[in-house]
């Protein structure tokens, strides 16, 4: 079945580039997304990539799409002490408009001091 | 500022208890979902529903139940609270058609079940 990874813990210093990566397995995902989830908090839409698309670039944020290995990452420059949460990444599978999502295990963003 | 919003932040409830957890969306969307999140399995999704009165199972409905009597509101019902139902509750909704939106979620229902 659908199936989508993400190594669990990433820790980065406070300035440093992260690079949080998830590998998926339906090639006919329409989107791809990822969420922020801070704690005690629910999960917030952060940044999609349309399945066309080979890069995204929102501020701070780069997502990266290559759809050829399913691969998706998400680079997030100058990390900040805020960036600290769990980011999910999420696949739509099915028709667009059925919109079941996969979503990963999650990977536990730490930002040293 | 569009909202999901989920009744209980954090509920304690006793073992064989019967319990409703409520979730609202003002966004008139037509999907609604409940996801369970445990730490180290994710996001697992419990029920959804594509429609007033449409439920749909979804990996784990095992021990649970929903009601989608209205567009906007869509209820967990646990008929018998058991201690491995603990976890932390997640409702979302989206809307048919507007993929790029993805899913709205609420903030959470962290259920202790005692």
């Amino acid at each position: 079945g659908e199936d989508v990874e993400q190594s669990l813990f990433l820790s980065v210093r406070e300035g440093d580039s992260s690079v949080i990566n998830c590998t998926y397995t339906d090639s006919s995902s329409t989107y791809l997304y990822w969420y922020k989830q801070e704690p005690g908090a629910g999960l917030q839409l952060l940044t999609y990539i349309f399945s066309n698309m080979d890069m995204k670039q929102d501020q701070r944020l780069t997502v990266l799409l290559n759809k050829k290995d399913k691969h998706l990452s998400l680079r997030i420059a100058d990390t900040q002490t805020g960036d600290s949460a769990i980011y999910f990444c999420a696949e739509s599978i099915g028709p667009v408009g059925g919109q079941n999502f996969v979503f990963g295990p999650g990977t536990r963003l730490s930002v040293l001091p | 500022d569009v909202k999901v919003t989920q009744s209980s932040r954090y509920l304690v409830k006793r073992t064989g208890e019967k319990v409703f957890l409520e979730c609202v969306q003002d966004m008139d969307h037509e999907n609604m979902f409940w996801y369970r999140q445990d730490p180290g399995l994710g996001l697992r999704l419990i029920y959804f529903s594509y429609d007033v009165k449409m439920k749909e199972k979804g990996d784990i409905p095992e021990g649970y139940s929903v009601s989608r009597e209205k567009k906007e509101r869509f209820s967990l019902i646990l008929e018998s609270a058991s201690t491995n139902q603990t976890s932390m509750y997640l409702c979302a909704s989206s809307s048919t058609g507007v993929a790029n939106y993805g899913y709205t979620f609420g903030s959470g229902t962290r259920l202790t079940v005692v």
